[in-house]
C-alpha cells in the first residue's frame, strides 16, 4: 500500500508570492490534516478535511487555506507569503478522524526569501 | 484547555543504554495516546497507539506505558542505537466526533557512540 505523498518536496518562494502544496493520502483514508513545523517548534495544526469539508481549523491567519477533492487528495494554499512562513509542512492521513492513527507524508520544505 | 507536556526537552545517552521519555496530558475526554518518532527533516512515524484500556504496548525496543488515572505515559527505549537519535512526539486525541489531537513539543534524543 503506497504511503502518503506530498509534492513538491522543496520549494523556494519570495515574500508576497503564493504557494500551493499537494497531498495524496493513503488509499481509503478520508481524513487529511495539515501541520506546520518550524525549527525547534512542535507541530502546529493548520486544518483537517474530511469528505471535502473542512472539519477542524487551527489558529492560523486566513492566508492559509485548503481544500479536499472527491478522491481525498488535498491541497493547501498560502497567499502573500511572509518570511515566517518558512517551515516544513506536513500532511497526515487517517481513516476517519484526525485522532485516529495518522500516517504522515515526508513533508514539503518551504523557504521564503 | 487540552495540553500535552513532554519531558525532558532533550536527552543525550550513550549507545546501548536505556532511556525513558515522559508525557503528561490533560486531554479530555480521552480517546487514545500515540507516540511518534521523527527523524530530522522527515515526517513522524507511528511507534505505538494506546486506548484507555491498554496500559502497555511494545514495538521492538520501544515500550510505551499509559496510566489513565494519573494521565501519564512513558516511552522506554532499550539498548539504544545510533539510529534512535530523533525527536519523539507524544500525541493525545479526544473522544469527540472529530477526534481532535493535541501534540506535545517532543523530546529530542541524541544517542552517542
Amino acid at each position: 500500500k503506497a504511503g502518503v505523498t506530498q509534492t513538491p518536496r522543496y520549494l523556494i518562494k519570495t515574500r508576497g508570492q503564493q504557494v500551493t502544496l499537494s497531498c495524496s493520502p493513503i488509499s481509503g483514508h478520508r481524513s487529511v490534516s495539515w501541520y506546520q513545523q518550524t525549527p525547534g517548534q512542535g507541530l502546529q495544526f493548520l486544518f483537517e478535511y474530511f469528505s471535502e469539508t473542512q472539519r477542524n481549523k487551527g489558529n492560523f491567519p486566513g492566508r492559509f487555506s485548503g481544500r479536499q477533492f472527491s478522491n481525498s487528495r488535498s491541497e493547501m494554499n498560502v497567499s502573500t507569503l511572509e518570511l515566517g512562513d518558512s517551515a516544513l509542512y506536513l500532511c497526515a492521513s487517517s481513516l476517519y478522524r484526525e485522532g485516529d492513527t495518522q500516517y504522515f507524508g515526508p513533508g514539503t520544505r518551504l523557504t521564503v526569501l | 484547555k487540552n495540553q500535552v507536556e513532554q519531558s525532558p526537552q532533550s536527552l543525550i545517552i550513550l549507545e546501548g543504554k536505556n532511556c525513558t521519555l515522559q508525557c503528561n496530558y490533560t486531554v479530555s475526554p480521552f480517546s487514545n495516546l500515540r507516540w511518534y518518532k521523527q527523524d530530522t527533516g522527515r515526517g513522524p512515524v507511528s511507534l505505538t497507539i494506546m486506548t484507555f484500556s491498554e496500559n502497555t504496548k511494545s514495538n521492538g525496543r520501544y515500550t510505551a506505558t499509559l496510566d489513565a488515572d494519573t494521565k501519564q505515559s512513558s516511552l522506554h527505549i532499550t539498548a539504544s542505537q545510533l539510529s534512535d537519535s530523533a525527536s519523539y512526539i507524544c500525541v493525545v486525541s479526544d473522544n469527540t466526533n472529530a477526534g481532535k489531537s493535541t501534540f506535545g513539543d517532543g523530546t529530542t534524543l541524541t544517542v552517542k557512540p
